[in-house]
């Protein structure tokens, strides 16, 4: 099982791009990284998923090296609204039953100020 | 539809009562995954359905919890004699096969036990 280890906490400021760094040395040729979000007294929310190089999508961008053994959640121009914890997960995206042997770790709490 | 809804919200219970839990999942998702997050955690994996057969539980779950899916739609969650550590939220996923890889998850039911 491919574990992660992402910042326990980051501040910001309205406007700002966030950038939420990810390790996972361990990453398996069948795996794929997905990030999601998750805020108090909600359940997580899927935000990006990828594999190699670059994804982008309406919220955010997914930036993994070559290596595959990182990657970075980019947030562009951040809000209020987007203080929460962000989960950097790791798994074999083709075996979805095999989603439930994720290890959820304690995530990244964003604060994001005025 | 409406997403993964999660009834109730909110449960307190005195310790030694047992509760249910209801998951209503995406209607065309035929995995459905019971999490439970305590607070300043990540999700931590209870069970998983595939259709109605339940195909996995943590060593977690012990034997005072239990899990239902009947004809593959929706789930409930059972706690019998509830300990005040059971307190917790129990979060409800779901997902579809193939490649989909991205939980939807619910809001969650928060259990405080007294």
């Amino acid at each position: 099982l491919a574990k992660t280890t992402q910042p326990i906490s980051m501040d910001s400021y309205e406007g700002q791009e966030v950038n939420i760094t990810c390790s996972h040395n361990n990453i398996a040729t069948n795996d794929y990284i997905t990030w999601y979000q998750q805020f108090p007294s909600q359940g997580p929310r899927f935000i990006i998923q990828g594999y190699k190089t670059k994804v982008t999508n309406e919220v955010a961008s997914l930036f993994i090296p070559a290596d595959r053994k990182s990657s970075t959640l980019s947030l562009p121009r951040v809000s209020l609204s987007d203080t929460a914890v962000y989960y950097c997960l790791v798994g074999d995206a083709h075996n979805a039953g095999n989603n439930r042997k994720l290890i959820w770790g304690l995530g990244t709490s964003l604060a994001v100020n005025p | 539809d409406t997403g993964v809804s999660q009834n109730p919200r909110h449960k307190i219970t005195k310790r030694g009562q047992n509760v249910t839990f209801r998951c209503d999942p995406i209607s065309e998702h035929n995995r459905l995954y019971w999490y439970r997050q305590t607070l300043g955690q990540g999700p931590e994996f209870l069970t998983y359905f595939q259709n109605e057969a339940q195909l996995e539980k943590s060593r977690l779950l012990s034997d005072r919890f239990s899990a239902e899916r009947p004809k593959g739609s929706f789930s409930t969650l059972e706690i019998q004699r509830t300990e005040q550590g059971d307190s917790a939220m129990y979060l409800c996923a779901s997902t579809g096969g193939g490649t989909d890889y991205g939980y939807t998850f619910g809001s969650g039911t928060r259990l405080t036990v007294v």
